[in-house]
């Protein structure tokens, strides 16, 4: 089975910052990865597929990056409704997802 | 509009069945693979179930494997998620999600999630 892990899991950060999220798989998935924003009590939203490709809809200060076992999300500038949890996932072979990212405002 | 409305949730006792179901709208049903997911109170996602366009392949996390089956009925626009020698460890929010092919690939649209809490 396929382990993502992602770092780190709390990330505090102002209004404006530039942030970025590390997704790391245990073996290569090629660029076979997406990542989900996460508000509570509601259901995750697609932000980017294939590691790099913004889903239509979504903000374009949301950028991913990497390819083989090594991922990023980057937030060019916070924005107050950004402030969520991120998951990456795998779906080289099943799915697994990582344990998520807290985005939270400093 | 893409709907996907889960339902069948509720407390259960260990060792109990349940059956959840998902009423999709808003697309082809039958052109997409679909899956299930799901959120143990204060945890992450977990990836429980997938299943083909047409029911013949079907995919489940070790952790359910041979207790949980999923199946769809593309006449009804429905999946379902049977869930047999349910555990403490399975009370989470499940989410149907539409993959975005027919085949393997990411979760573009999700249900608003149903409750499963298995307890004595």
């Amino acid at each position: 089975d396929i382990q993502m892990t992602q770092s780190p899991s709390t990330l505090s950060a102002s209004v404006g910052d530039r942030v970025t999220i590390t997704c790391r798989a245990s073996q290569s998935i090629s660029s076979w990865l997406a990542w989900y924003q996460q508000k509570p009590g509601k259901a995750p939203n697609l932000l980017i597929y294939m590691a790099s490709n913004l889903e239509n809809g979504v903000p374009s200060r949301f950028s991913g990056s990497g390819s083989g076992t090594e991922f990023t999300l980057t937030i060019s500038s916070l924005q107050p409704d950004d402030f969520a949890t991120y998951y990456c996932q795998q779906y080289n072979s099943d799915y697994t997802f990582g344990q998520g990212t807290k985005l939270e405002i400093k | 509009e893409v709907q996907l409305l889960d339902s069948g949730g509720g407390l259960v006792q260990p060792g109990g069945s349940l059956r959840l179901s998902c009423a999709a709208s808003g697309f082809t049903f039958s052109s997409y693979a679909m899956s299930w997911v799901r959120q143990a109170p204060g945890k992450g996602l977990e990836w429980v179930s997938a299943i083909s366009v047409n029911g013949d392949n079907t995919h489940y996390a070790d952790s359910v494997k041979g207790r949980f089956t999923i199946s769809r009925d593309n006449s009804k626009n429905t999946l379902y998620l049977q869930m047999n020698s349910l555990r403490a460890e399975d009370t989470a929010v499940y989410y149907c999600v539409k993959v975005r092919y027919s085949s393997l690939s990411y979760f573009d649209y999700w249900g608003q999630g149903t409750l499963v809490t298995v307890s004595s």
